[in-house]
């Protein structure tokens, strides 16, 4: 069974990096049928896409976040990557990886999602 | 202010049938496939719906999916307390080059 799991710092002080880890099992990231990618969640708000990556570094960002967010990933720990730069508070929110199932050649649907990790942008 | 609309509520008694709406335009809903996931308190969204109107394994026949032009919408039936959760759509959107969601709906179960 595939599993995701986030992993970071719960606290990161403002005009820091926050640095994040998805760490896939059960599946691999080196799929050719899958995207994988980072979605967040403030409190009390909805769901924001911020980026997705292909096994071969093929990246998508959202225009909103493009200039502070990185993703990458590395096959050989299975896994990938979140980097969000000069944070500020209006970045605390619940960071979620989940897999992009794109085996019809459009994406969709987000099948597998880790449980998510809470990030509190503070000083 | 999200790419997809939806209604922030919904609300129904147990047995009853709720829709849920969701509008896009045509650089997403009109030209691609949607999604539909359910989140309850304090846990990950879990995908629903997806392709418009398949059920992944072990979802209830009584969530249903559909989609016309811009629009879809999520239906369900035999409302139960378990149900009440917030409710997602979502859509690859080709202008924005990535995923955009509804502000999600609360569904409360009366």
């Amino acid at each position: 069974q595939l599993q995701l799991q986030e992993s970071g710092p719960g606290l990161v002080k403002p005009s820091e990096t926050l640095s994040l880890t998805c760490t896939v099992t059960g599946g691999s990231v080196s799929s050719r049928i899958h995207h994988w990618g980072w979605i967040r969640q403030s409190p009390g708000k909805g769901l924001e896409w911020l980026a997705n990556i292909y096994y071969t570094g093929h990246t998508h960002y959202n225009p909103s976040l493009r200039s502070r967010i990185t993703i990458s990933v590395d096959t050989s720990n299975n896994q990938f990557y979140l980097d969000v730069n000069s944070v500020t508070a209006s970045d605390t929110a619940v960071y979620y990886c989940a897999r992009d199932d794109i085996s019809t050649g459009f994406h969709g649907p987000l099948d597998y999602w880790g449980q998510g990790v809470l990030v509190t942008v503070s000083s | 202010q999200s790419v997809l609309t939806q209604p922030p509520s919904a609300s129904g008694t147990p047995g009853q049938r709720v829709t849920i709406s969701c509008s896009g335009s045509n650089s997403n809903i009109g030209v691609t496939d949607v999604s539909w996931y359910q989140q309850s308190p304090g846990t990950a969204p879990k995908s629903l719906i997806y392709r418009n109107n398949q059920r992944p394994s072990g979802v209830p026949d009584r969530f249903t999916g559909s989609k016309s032009g811009t629009s879809a919408s999520l239906a369900i039936s035999g409302l139960r307390s378990e149900d009440e959760a917030d409710y997602y759509c979502a859509s690859w959107d080709d202008s924005v080059g990535g995923w955009v969601f509804g502000g999600g709906t609360k569904l409360t179960v009366l």
